[in-house]
């Protein structure tokens, strides 16, 4: 069975304290691994796609990296305004079922 | 501006009384999906469909009904909404290639009494 499990569930960091979340993932037909940030109240709003293993995507602050078997989200020197909640999604394709599978996700808050 | 447009934004109804949330987008993206959010669970995807005509189940499909008989939009609809249907919604749209990420609505939330 397809499933992404996403730890730690909430993490809670000094401002300038770097730090890694994680993502791991059991597929059988990858087609996507993806990365999204949700504000309260908000939707989820898109980050990174990795495909590959061995991928690494950067955006300020932010780098993603895939593996086969997981995916991190690596902050560096996070702000306040990177508090947030970290969702990874997998995009999967088997016997013609193409879902989209949400991990619950890791609340980030960074403290001033 | 390029958006997903969900109505309404939130909704106190009764159990057994029938609602429809509409979702639009303006991308021309193929693939549509609805998802509910509800804590301690993360998203699940409802429905999802690739093109017109096209819809299939997701991960938690009982009680829901979905249709798409236009490119652009994706209606929810709930035919006898309980309690348990309570949560946040939300729409998404992507073009079909996999690599391509969802873009999300706003959100609905539905409460039912």
């Amino acid at each position: 069975e397809d499933q992404v499990t996403q730890s730690p569930e909430a993490l809670r960091l000094q401002e300038g304290e770097s730090s890694s979340l994680n993502c791991s993932y059991t597929v059988s037909g990858l087609r996507g691994l993806f990365w999204y940030r949700q504000d309260p109240g908000k939707g989820p709003e898109f980050l990174f796609t990795l495909y590959s293993a061995g991928e690494e995507k950067e955006k300020e602050r932010l780098k993603a990296t895939l593996t086969k078997k997981e995916s991190f989200l690596h902050i560096t020197a996070p702000k306040p305004e990177d508090s947030a909640t970290y969702l990874c999604a997998l995009r999967t394709l088997m016997n013609r079922d193409d879902k989209i599978i949400f991990g619950k996700g890791t609340r980030l808050h960074i403290l001033p | 501006e390029a958006q997903v447009t969900q109505n309404p934004r939130y909704l106190i109804t009764v159990t057994g009384k029938k609602l429809t949330v509409t979702c639009s987008q303006n991308m021309n993206h193929e693939y549509m999906s609805w998802y509910r959010q509800d804590p301690g669970l993360g998203l699940r995807q409802i429905y999802y469909s690739m093109n017109v005509e096209v819809t299939d189940k997701g991960d938690v499909p009982e009680g829901y009904k979905v249709s798409r008989k236009e490119k652009r939009n994706f209606p929810l609809i709930l035919e006898s909404p309980s309690p348990n249907q309570t949560s946040l919604y939300f729409c998404a749209s992507s073009l079909l290639d996999g690599d391509q990420p969802q873009h999300f609505g706003d959100g609905t939330r539905l409460s039912i009494l």
